[in-house]
C-alpha cells in the first residue's frame, strides 16, 4: 500500500523567500510521485512528477522536487516565492505497473505568501 | 484543446435524494478517474474507468457508482444522499491507463447535501 505524509498544514513565507513544502512517502514498491497545486474554487494542476527517471524533477512555475529514496522524501522547493504561489499543494503517490491509475494524496499544505 | 469539463459546477440536494454528476474528458483521453475532496478526509479515490470498464474502485459504499460511455464521457451517481456526501467531486482524465500518464483534473462539482 502507498501513502504520503505532508508535514505542516500551513506554511508562511515572505515574497522572494525560499519555498519548502515537505512530503514523505511510504510504498511497498518503487513509487511514482506527484505534486499538484489547487487554487481556490479550481481543480488540481500538475506541478511535476517523478517516474523513476532523474531524481531531480523540474516542474512548472519554477518549482522543483528531489526524490530521495534513503529519506523516503519528495520535498517541493522554489527559490523565490511569488504572491501568485499562494495556494494549496498536494503530494501524491501511485504504484507503477499495477495496470491502473489511482493517486493517493497527502492532506495538503496551504502556502501563504506575504508581501 | 479543451480541458476536462464537469457539469454541473454546483449542486444542492437534500438527504435521501440521488444525484448524477457528469465529466467530459480531454479529447482523445480514454481513462477517467473520480475523486472526492472533503475538509475532513481530504482527497480520496472513488473509481477509475478505462474503455467503459471500471478498473479500480476505492473504499466507498455501494451508493456510489459510475459508468463510462463509448465516447469516454463518464458519470457518477450517488444514491440516498447523506449529509457526509457534501464534497467537491473531481474528475481526472488521462490518455491511457499507464500509471506514468498525467491525470488532468477538471474544476470539480461542489455538492451540498442539506
Amino acid at each position: 500500500a502507498q501513502s504520503v505524509t505532508q508535514l505542516g498544514s500551513h506554511v508562511s513565507v515572505s515574497e522572494g523567500a525560499l519555498v519548502l513544502l515537505r512530503c514523505n512517502y511510504s510504498s511497498s514498491v518503487p513509487p511514482y510521485l506527484f505534486w499538484y497545486v489547487q487554487y481556490p474554487n479550481q481543480g488540481l494542476q500538475l506541478l511535476l512528477k517523478y517516474t523513476s527517471a532523474a531524481t531531480l524533477v523540474k516542474g512548472i512555475n519554477g518549482f522543483e522536487a528531489e526524490f530521495k529514496k534513503s529519506e523516503t522524501s519528495f520535498h517541493l522547493t522554489k527559490p523565490s516565492a511569488h504572491m501568485s504561489d499562494a495556494a494549496e499543494y498536494f503530494c501524491a503517490v501511485s504504484a507503477p505497473n499495477t495496470g491502473f491509475q489511482k493517486l493517493v494524496f497527502g492532506t495538503g499544505t496551504r502556502l501563504l505568501v506575504s508581501p | 484543446k479543451a480541458g476536462v469539463t464537469q457539469t454541473p459546477r454546483y449542486l444542492i440536494k437534500t438527504r435521501g435524494q440521488q444525484v448524477t454528476l457528469s465529466c467530459s474528458p480531454i479529447s482523445g483521453h480514454r481513462s477517467v478517474s473520480w475523486y472526492q475532496q472533503t475538509p475532513g478526509q481530504g482527497l480520496q479515490f472513488l473509481f477509475e474507468y478505462f474503455s467503459e470498464t471500471q478498473r479500480n474502485k476505492g473504499n466507498f459504499p455501494g451508493r456510489f457508482s459510475g459508468r463510462q460511455f463509448s465516447n469516454s464521457r463518464s458519470e457518477m451517481n450517488v444514491s440516498t444522499l447523506e449529509l457526509g456526501d457534501s464534497a467537491l467531486y473531481l474528475c481526472a482524465s488521462s490518455f491511457d491507463a499507464s500509471t506514468t500518464d498525467t491525470q488532468y483534473f477538471g474544476p470539480g462539482t461542489r455538492l451540498t447535501v442539506l
